[in-house]
């Protein structure tokens, strides 16, 4: 199975400022025939679903504020949000689905400093 | 307007099985696929299965090969999920999720509410 990890497990940030969340695979999301990385980035809110942000490592969904970026390729990943509002508070997971069985980040909590 | 909607919440004893339901609203069950995925108290998110609306075809986690039987009734817009075996372990909320695509690659973008399956005796 293809590993997922996510630093930091945990991170505080002031409103109005940059947070960055990394995303480490155990090998390549590239896939090499359509030159795309098969990553996508989910947001959970408490006792909520999680939420499609980001897929394709940089495509935003729609409806999604462009303050969320998505960037890397092959095995390193990363999500920005650029200036950091309130109702970003919650726990983001990355997700590879190049190959069965996809699989999910163990999650990073951001909250507000 | 999109929407996935759950059967409600399941208490079972060890050793029984659960079927948890999907229901599709607002778009054509057939053009997109279903992944079921778990969550565990504490835990990350785990992918369980999928299953093409059109076609039918399925792919399982090797984890819960087995165990697990992911149908669905194309005339109801509805996917199941079905989980024998039950132990304590396999407590979770049970999310199923619209792929973009009829496949498995496409990324989820609608989440049903989540299903409660609390397995004690």
């Amino acid at each position: 199975d293809i590993m997922v990890t996510q630093s930091p497990d945990s991170l505080a940030v002031s409103l109005g400022e940059r947070a960055t969340i990394n995303c480490k695979s155990s090998q390549s999301l590239l896939y090499s025939s359509d030159n795309l990385n098969y990553v996508d980035w989910y947001q959970q809110k408490p006792g909520q679903p999680p939420k499609l942000i980001i897929y394709r490592a940089s495509t935003r969904e729609s409806g999604v504020p462009d303050r969320f970026s998505g960037s890397g390729s092959g095995t390193d990943f990363t999500l920005t949000i650029s200036s950091l509002q309130a109702e970003d508070v919650a726990v983001y997971y990355c997700q590879q689905n190049f190959a069965t069985p996809i699989t999910f980040g163990q999650g990073t909590r951001l909250e507000i400093k | 307007q999109v929407q996935v909607v759950q059967s409600g919440a399941e208490v079972k004893e060890p050793g029984a099985s659960v079927k948890v339901s999907c229901k599709a609203l607002g778009y054509s069950f057939t053009n997109f696929a279903v992944h079921w995925v778990r969550q565990a108290p504490g835990e990350r998110l785990e992918w369980m299965g999928w299953i093409n609306g059109g076609n039918g075809n399925t792919a399982y986690s090797q984890k819960f090969q087995g165990r697990v039987s992911i149908t669905s009734d194309t005339a109801a817009s509805t996917a199941y999920m079905e989980l024998t075996s039950l132990t304590s372990e396999d407590t979770a909320v049970y999310y199923c999720a619209r792929d973009r695509t009829t496949t498995w690659w496409g990324a989820m973008d609608a989440w049903g509410q989540g299903t409660t399956v609390t397995v004690s005796s």
